[in-house]
Protein backbone atom coordinates (compact mmCIF):
# COMPACT_ATOMS: atom_id res chain seq x y z
CA UNK A 1 0.00 0.00 0.00
CA UNK A 2 1.47 3.60 -0.90
CA UNK A 3 2.26 5.33 1.83
CA UNK A 4 0.60 8.88 2.22
CA UNK A 5 1.56 12.18 4.01
CA UNK A 6 -0.47 15.20 5.01
CA UNK A 7 -0.09 18.22 7.22
CA UNK A 8 -0.88 17.70 10.84
CA UNK A 9 -3.27 20.04 11.17
CA UNK A 10 -4.71 23.56 9.11
CA UNK A 11 -6.99 26.18 10.37
CA UNK A 12 -8.95 28.29 8.10
CA UNK A 13 -11.61 30.67 8.26
CA UNK A 14 -15.21 30.41 7.71
CA UNK A 15 -16.07 31.22 4.01
CA UNK A 16 -12.87 30.49 2.29
CA UNK A 17 -11.75 28.02 0.30
CA UNK A 18 -9.42 25.51 1.70
CA UNK A 19 -6.36 23.27 -0.05
CA UNK A 20 -5.17 20.33 1.57
CA UNK A 21 -2.44 18.26 -0.26
CA UNK A 22 -1.60 14.96 0.23
CA UNK A 23 1.36 13.55 -0.97
CA UNK A 24 2.00 9.82 -2.02
CA UNK A 25 4.93 9.36 -4.10
CA UNK A 26 4.93 5.94 -4.40
CA UNK A 27 2.03 5.07 -6.04
CA UNK A 28 1.23 2.49 -8.56
CA UNK A 29 -0.32 2.21 -11.34
CA UNK A 30 -4.00 0.70 -10.40
CA UNK A 31 -4.30 3.26 -7.13
CA UNK A 32 -7.01 5.18 -6.73
CA UNK A 33 -7.34 8.25 -4.55
CA UNK A 34 -9.97 8.28 -1.88
CA UNK A 35 -10.41 11.20 0.62
CA UNK A 36 -12.28 10.40 4.09
CA UNK A 37 -13.96 12.79 6.58
CA UNK A 38 -14.63 12.52 10.28
CA UNK A 39 -15.76 14.33 12.88
CA UNK A 40 -15.13 13.43 16.30
CA UNK A 41 -16.56 10.08 18.16
CA UNK A 42 -18.40 9.18 14.76
CA UNK A 43 -17.26 6.83 11.73
CA UNK A 44 -15.10 8.10 8.51
CA UNK A 45 -17.49 9.29 6.20
CA UNK A 46 -16.54 8.72 2.10
CA UNK A 47 -15.56 12.22 0.36
CA UNK A 48 -14.60 11.92 -3.13
CA UNK A 49 -12.56 9.47 -4.61
CA UNK A 50 -10.49 9.81 -7.96
CA UNK A 51 -7.73 8.47 -10.39
CA UNK A 52 -6.64 11.04 -12.02
CA UNK A 53 -7.30 14.83 -13.13
CA UNK A 54 -10.28 16.40 -11.84
CA UNK A 55 -12.95 14.96 -9.95
CA UNK A 56 -15.78 17.40 -8.21
CA UNK A 57 -18.98 16.25 -6.55
CA UNK A 58 -21.32 18.17 -4.54
CA UNK A 59 -19.13 18.38 -1.64
CA UNK A 60 -15.55 18.79 -2.88
CA UNK A 61 -13.29 18.60 -5.89
CA UNK A 62 -10.42 16.49 -5.89
CA UNK A 63 -7.20 17.21 -8.25
CA UNK A 64 -4.55 14.84 -9.36
CA UNK A 65 -1.84 16.38 -11.09
CA UNK A 66 -0.49 14.09 -14.39
CA UNK A 67 2.64 12.13 -12.68
CA UNK A 68 0.05 10.51 -9.77
CA UNK A 69 2.15 11.93 -7.14
CA UNK A 70 0.03 13.56 -5.14
CA UNK A 71 -3.46 15.03 -4.77
CA UNK A 72 -5.66 18.17 -3.71
CA UNK A 73 -8.81 18.24 -1.96
CA UNK A 74 -10.26 21.40 -1.70
CA UNK A 75 -13.53 22.72 0.28
CA UNK A 76 -15.27 25.43 -1.14
CA UNK A 77 -16.26 27.81 1.23
CA UNK A 78 -15.83 26.39 4.25
CA UNK A 79 -18.13 26.51 7.08
CA UNK A 80 -17.73 25.80 11.14
CA UNK A 81 -19.12 22.16 10.08
CA UNK A 82 -16.55 21.54 7.88
CA UNK A 83 -14.28 21.03 11.45
CA UNK A 84 -12.90 17.47 11.49
CA UNK A 85 -10.12 15.43 10.43
CA UNK A 86 -9.47 14.94 6.73
CA UNK A 87 -7.80 11.17 5.69
CA UNK A 88 -5.77 10.78 2.15
CA UNK A 89 -6.24 7.18 1.46
CA UNK A 90 -3.81 5.42 -1.55
CA UNK A 91 -5.29 1.75 -2.50
CA UNK A 92 -5.23 -0.82 -5.29
CA UNK A 93 -8.53 -2.52 -5.97
CA UNK A 94 -7.98 -4.35 -8.85
CA UNK A 95 -7.31 -7.42 -7.10
CA UNK A 96 -10.81 -7.17 -5.17
CA UNK A 97 -11.04 -5.88 -1.97
CA UNK A 98 -9.21 -2.94 -0.11
CA UNK A 99 -7.43 -3.08 2.83
CA UNK A 100 -7.33 0.13 3.65
CA UNK A 101 -4.82 2.15 5.46
CA UNK A 102 -5.49 5.19 7.35
CA UNK A 103 -2.74 8.00 8.43
CA UNK A 104 -3.43 10.42 11.42
CA UNK A 105 -4.91 13.03 9.07
CA UNK A 106 -5.27 16.32 8.46
CA UNK A 107 -7.20 18.27 11.40
CA UNK A 108 -8.85 21.04 9.94
CA UNK A 109 -10.22 23.80 12.21
CA UNK A 110 -12.44 26.30 10.98
CA UNK A 111 -12.42 29.88 12.74
CA UNK A 112 -15.38 31.82 12.79
CA UNK B 1 -31.63 4.74 7.93
CA UNK B 2 -30.27 2.68 5.58
CA UNK B 3 -26.62 3.07 6.53
CA UNK B 4 -24.12 1.20 8.82
CA UNK B 5 -25.80 0.64 12.03
CA UNK B 6 -23.34 -0.52 15.16
CA UNK B 7 -24.69 -1.63 18.72
CA UNK B 8 -23.91 -0.60 21.66
CA UNK B 9 -22.70 2.76 21.11
CA UNK B 10 -20.92 2.71 24.39
CA UNK B 11 -19.56 -0.08 26.48
CA UNK B 12 -17.98 0.00 29.84
CA UNK B 13 -16.28 -2.85 31.08
CA UNK B 14 -14.20 -3.90 34.04
CA UNK B 15 -10.60 -5.91 33.13
CA UNK B 16 -11.11 -9.28 32.49
CA UNK B 17 -14.80 -9.31 31.35
CA UNK B 18 -15.75 -9.98 27.88
CA UNK B 19 -17.68 -8.08 25.71
CA UNK B 20 -19.99 -8.58 22.46
CA UNK B 21 -20.14 -5.64 19.50
CA UNK B 22 -23.03 -5.77 16.49
CA UNK B 23 -22.41 -4.79 12.95
CA UNK B 24 -25.40 -4.70 10.84
CA UNK B 25 -23.47 -3.38 7.21
CA UNK B 26 -26.01 -1.82 4.54
CA UNK B 27 -28.38 -4.57 3.14
CA UNK B 28 -26.85 -5.08 -0.28
CA UNK B 29 -22.90 -4.86 0.50
CA UNK B 30 -21.37 -8.13 0.48
CA UNK B 31 -17.99 -7.34 2.02
CA UNK B 32 -17.58 -6.52 5.90
CA UNK B 33 -14.45 -4.93 8.04
CA UNK B 34 -13.75 -4.44 11.73
CA UNK B 35 -11.26 -1.29 12.63
CA UNK B 36 -10.29 -0.07 15.58
CA UNK B 37 -9.23 3.51 16.38
CA UNK B 38 -7.54 4.88 19.33
CA UNK B 39 -7.47 8.63 19.88
CA UNK B 40 -5.36 10.96 17.68
CA UNK B 41 -4.63 7.76 15.70
CA UNK B 42 -6.22 6.68 12.05
CA UNK B 43 -8.59 3.36 11.81
CA UNK B 44 -6.32 0.56 12.10
CA UNK B 45 -7.81 -2.62 10.06
CA UNK B 46 -8.66 -5.93 12.11
CA UNK B 47 -10.52 -7.98 9.74
CA UNK B 48 -12.37 -8.34 6.66
CA UNK B 49 -15.38 -10.52 5.49
CA UNK B 50 -16.62 -11.60 1.69
CA UNK B 51 -20.41 -12.95 3.02
CA UNK B 52 -19.85 -15.49 5.77
CA UNK B 53 -16.01 -16.02 5.15
CA UNK B 54 -13.52 -13.96 6.40
CA UNK B 55 -10.58 -13.76 4.38
CA UNK B 56 -7.78 -11.50 6.64
CA UNK B 57 -7.39 -11.11 9.71
CA UNK B 58 -4.63 -8.10 11.30
CA UNK B 59 -1.54 -9.28 13.40
CA UNK B 60 -4.02 -7.05 16.08
CA UNK B 61 -6.37 -9.35 16.16
CA UNK B 62 -4.63 -11.08 18.87
CA UNK B 63 -6.99 -14.43 20.12
CA UNK B 64 -8.85 -12.81 22.61
CA UNK B 65 -10.55 -11.08 19.49
CA UNK B 66 -13.36 -13.21 17.67
CA UNK B 67 -15.18 -12.14 14.94
CA UNK B 68 -17.98 -13.93 12.84
CA UNK B 69 -20.61 -12.92 10.35
CA UNK B 70 -22.87 -15.88 10.34
CA UNK B 71 -25.18 -16.08 6.76
CA UNK B 72 -23.28 -13.14 5.22
CA UNK B 73 -25.53 -10.42 7.20
CA UNK B 74 -24.34 -9.17 10.41
CA UNK B 75 -21.33 -9.41 12.05
CA UNK B 76 -20.15 -9.85 15.75
CA UNK B 77 -16.81 -8.68 17.01
CA UNK B 78 -16.22 -10.36 20.55
CA UNK B 79 -12.77 -9.29 23.26
CA UNK B 80 -12.61 -11.68 25.69
CA UNK B 81 -10.65 -11.13 28.84
CA UNK B 82 -10.51 -7.30 27.90
CA UNK B 83 -7.50 -5.67 28.93
CA UNK B 84 -7.52 -1.76 29.57
CA UNK B 85 -5.46 -1.46 26.32
CA UNK B 86 -8.47 -2.64 24.71
CA UNK B 87 -9.78 0.63 25.07
CA UNK B 88 -10.86 2.20 21.92
CA UNK B 89 -13.45 2.92 19.29
CA UNK B 90 -14.55 -0.01 16.98
CA UNK B 91 -15.48 0.64 13.82
CA UNK B 92 -17.35 -1.30 11.07
CA UNK B 93 -17.67 -0.54 7.52
CA UNK B 94 -19.25 -2.40 4.53
CA UNK B 95 -18.48 -2.13 0.81
CA UNK B 96 -19.79 -4.33 -2.20
CA UNK B 97 -18.19 -6.02 -4.28
CA UNK B 98 -18.09 -5.78 -7.94
CA UNK B 99 -17.55 -2.16 -7.91
CA UNK B 100 -14.07 -1.01 -8.78
CA UNK B 101 -12.97 1.00 -6.23
CA UNK B 102 -14.92 -0.89 -2.91
CA UNK B 103 -15.62 2.46 -1.41
CA UNK B 104 -16.18 1.42 2.11
CA UNK B 105 -18.75 3.10 4.25
CA UNK B 106 -18.34 3.33 8.20
CA UNK B 107 -20.77 2.92 10.91
CA UNK B 108 -20.99 5.39 14.05
CA UNK B 109 -18.21 2.91 15.80
CA UNK B 110 -18.85 1.02 19.58
CA UNK B 111 -16.85 2.87 21.92
CA UNK B 112 -14.94 0.58 24.48
CA UNK B 113 -13.76 1.80 27.81
CA UNK B 114 -12.20 -1.11 29.69
CA UNK B 115 -11.93 0.11 33.43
Amino acid sequence: LAKTTQPISMDSYEGQEVNITCSHNNIATNDYITWYQQFPSQGPRFIIQGYKTKVTNEVASLFIPADRKSSTLSLPRVSLSDTAVYYCLVGDYSGGYQKVTFGTGTKLQVIP
Amino acid sequence: DTGVSQDPRHKITKRGQNVTFRCDPISEHNRLYWYRQTLGQGPEFLTYFQNEAQLEKSRLLSDRFSAERPKGSFSTLEIQRTEQGDSAMYLCASSLRGQRTDTQYFGPGTRLTVL
